[in-house]
Parts: C-alpha cells; sequence; structure tokens
C-alpha cells in the first residue's frame, strides 16, 4: 500500500509567520512530488512541485525535499489570511504507476491576522 | 478560457438512478483524469485516460464507466446510484510524463444521493 501522511492539522499560525507543512510517504522509490492548495468547498490548485533532493523557492514558497528520509516539506514565508486553507500532499509512487498521485489526507492551515 | 470544466456542478438524485458527469479540457493535455473525494476530503483516483486509451483503473465497482470520445474529453457514468457515492468528483487533466506532470484539477461535481 502506497501511502502519504500529513498531519490534519489544523496548524495555526499568526499573520507574518513562517507555516511549515509536512509530508512522509512510504514508498521509497517515489520520483514526484506536489503540493496543493484547497479552499473549502474549492478544487486542488497547484502551488509547487519538487523531483530532486534539496529546496526549490518559487515567490513566499518554498519545498524541500528528503528522499533519504522519504520526507518532503512546504514552507510558506510572510503567512497571510489569504493562505488559510487546506494543503495537500501528493506522491508519484514510481515510474510503474504512471502518472498516478497518490494523495496524503490535507493539513488545515490557519493564519490569524 | 476555463482550463478544466466540469458539468454539472450539482448533482442531487435519488438511490439507484443512473448518471453522468462531463469533463473537458482545453489545455492541450493528453490525459485526463478522475478523483473521488469524500466526506473526510480525502482525495482518490478512480480513472486515467491518456490519448482515449484506459490506463488507471482503480478498484472502482463496475457501476462506475468513464468514457474518453477523444483525447479533450472524460465522461463518467454512474449506475444504480448508491448513498456511499455521495462525494466530489474531480476531473483532472496533464500531459503524458512518467508521473513527473502537475495534474490540474476541474471545479467539482458535488453529488448527493437522497
Amino acid at each position: 500500500q502506497k501511502e502519504v501522511e500529513q498531519n490534519s492539522g489544523p496548524l495555526s499560525v499568526p499573520e507574518g509567520a513562517i507555516a511549515s507543512l509536512n509530508c512522509t510517504y512510504s514508498d521509497r522509490g517515489s520520483q514526484s512530488f506536489f503540493w496543493y492548495r484547497q479552499y473549502s468547498g474549492k478544487s486542488p490548485e497547484l502551488i509547487m512541485f519538487i523531483y530532486s533532493n534539496g529546496d526549490k523557492e518559487d515567490g513566499r514558497f518554498t519545498a524541500q525535499l528528503n528522499k533519504a528520509s522519504q520526507y518532503v516539506s512546504l514552507l510558506i514565508r510572510d503567512s497571510q489570511p489569504s493562505d488559510s486553507a487546506t494543503y495537500l500532499c501528493a506522491v508519484n509512487p514510481s515510474m510503474e504507476y504512471g502518472n498516478k498521485l497518490v494523495f496524503g489526507a490535507g493539513t488545515i492551515l490557519r493564519v490569524k491576522s | 478560457d476555463t482550463a478544466v470544466s466540469q458539468t454539472p456542478k450539482y448533482l442531487v438524485t435519488q438511490m439507484g438512478n443512473d448518471k453522468s458527469i462531463k469533463c473537458e479540457q482545453n489545455l492541450g493535455h493528453d490525459t485526463m483524469y478522475w478523483y473521488k473525494q469524500d466526506s473526510k476530503k480525502f482525495l482518490k483516483i478512480m480513472f486515467s485516460y491518456n490519448n482515449k486509451e484506459l490506463i488507471i483503473n482503480e478498484t472502482v465497482p463496475n457501476r462506475f464507466s468513464p468514457k474518453s470520445p477523444d483525447k479533450a474529453h472524460l465522461n463518467l457514468h454512474i449506475n444504480s446510484l448508491e448513498l456511499g457515492d455521495s462525494a466530489v468528483y474531480f476531473c483532472a487533466s496533464s500531459h503524458q510524463g512518467n508521473g513527473n506532470q502537475p495534474q490540474h484539477f476541474g471545479d467539482g461535481t458535488r453529488l448527493s444521493i437522497l
């Protein structure tokens, strides 16, 4: 069973702080990792993807990948109330699965103004 | 100029009925997907088509039948609806790749079974 695990939260941070969202995965052969944001009642929206170990930055967002520890994280700097949403971690288990994505259950983030 | 569009947005029907959901994408992608998000918000893949060919078929009851008339369209027909089918169904699309292509989601169809 290919699993992706996230802390369901809610994670509460004050406005302007750094929010750190974490995700672990079970399949060591996993190659591709995605972070989606989902507002209540809306569809998942792609925020970032990462394939290589290390950090990848895009504006206020940084994705971090550590394949040895089977761990991927998303940092949100200068958190804003509009960042309040559920953040979904998605993993492609390995190439044999084609484009299949396995999603975690999501972490609820609340940014307090 | 919607990228991935689904119809209808809401579907309320009675147990035992048959219903269809339609999906279209104008992103030029060749792979399309159906996902189910249950009441606990867990998002799980059901089917995937690449250029009209079924490539992913998860353990979904055979009451669910996807059809892809062309690579820009993927429809989902559900027979004999059951209470447990109540969920949000999302269509998504991407370029073909080896799992490294981001998927883009439609707005979802909220299915409620009475």
